[in-house]
């Protein structure tokens, strides 16, 4: 399965400003996915990341406050913008490792606290 | 719509008993996939398995079992003998094709294991 790093491991932010995270993975995949987990909750899908195509994001998540990078087939940006005490979170990015082969393999998390 | 409950939200146990997670999901489409995932404390999830919705065998990897009825729509999971490492939230899944070769992961709530030396 593909290896998936994250950036940073963990923060602690100020309300009002932004935080940029970081998803590698060591091999090329089509398909990468940001996922939200707020404290003692599920994962819930943000959005898919495509390369070379906007991200499409679910219902309840925006653009404005959640700007999605994918500039090549390894790398990918979520940006949590304005942040709020409500945006802590652990923030997971996961890639399908192949098209059609519907696993999805996670990366270690960015712990994220807003004060 | 599609549904994943996990009905137990903590579970204890001693070291070395058996224990069974509980995963019923809801679905209308034939095709799909179920999945366990283990998050241990340090947060990272870690994928266990992966079944089809065409195959009902059930699977042991080790200390590891799984159950799957199609009759009933459940998918448990099984640890025998329990180890302190075994502490962690499990989350079973469910995946359906979204379209544009993509396939969306709908997340039960997840159960928190303890295991108690």
């Amino acid at each position: 399965s593909a290896v998936i790093s994250q950036k940073p491991s963990r923060d602690i932010c100020q309300r009002g400003t932004s935080l940029t995270i970081q998803c590698q993975v060591d091999s090329q995949v089509t398909m990468m996915f940001w996922y939200r987990q707020q404290p003692g909750q599920s994962l819930t899908l943000i959005a898919t990341a495509n390369q070379g195509s906007e991200a499409t994001y679910e219902s309840g998540f925006v653009i404005d406050k959640f700007p999605i990078s994918r500039p090549n087939l390894t790398f990918s940006t979520l940006t949590v913008s304005n942040m709020s005490p409500e945006d802590s979170s652990i923030y997971l990015c996961s890639v399908e490792d192949s098209v059609g082969v519907d696993t999805q393999y996670f990366g270690p998390g960015t712990r994220l606290t807003v004060l | 719509a599609q549904k994943v409950t996990q009905a137990q939200t903590e579970i204890s146990v001693v070291e070395k008993e058996d224990v069974t997670l509980d995963c019923v999901y809801e679905t209308r489409d034939t095709t799909y996939y179920l999945f366990w995932y283990k998050q241990p404390p340090s947060g990272e999830l870690v994928f266990l398995i992966r079944r089809n919705s065409f195959d009902e065998q059930n699977e042991i990897s080790g200390r590891y079992s799984w159950n799957f009825q199609k009759s009933t729509s459940s998918f448990n999971f099984t640890i025998t003998a329990s180890q302190v490492v075994d502490s962690a939230v499990y989350f079973c899944a469910l995946s359906l094709y979204s379209g544009a070769g993509s396939y969306q992961l709908t997340f039960g709530k997840g159960t928190k294991l303890s295991v108690i030396p």
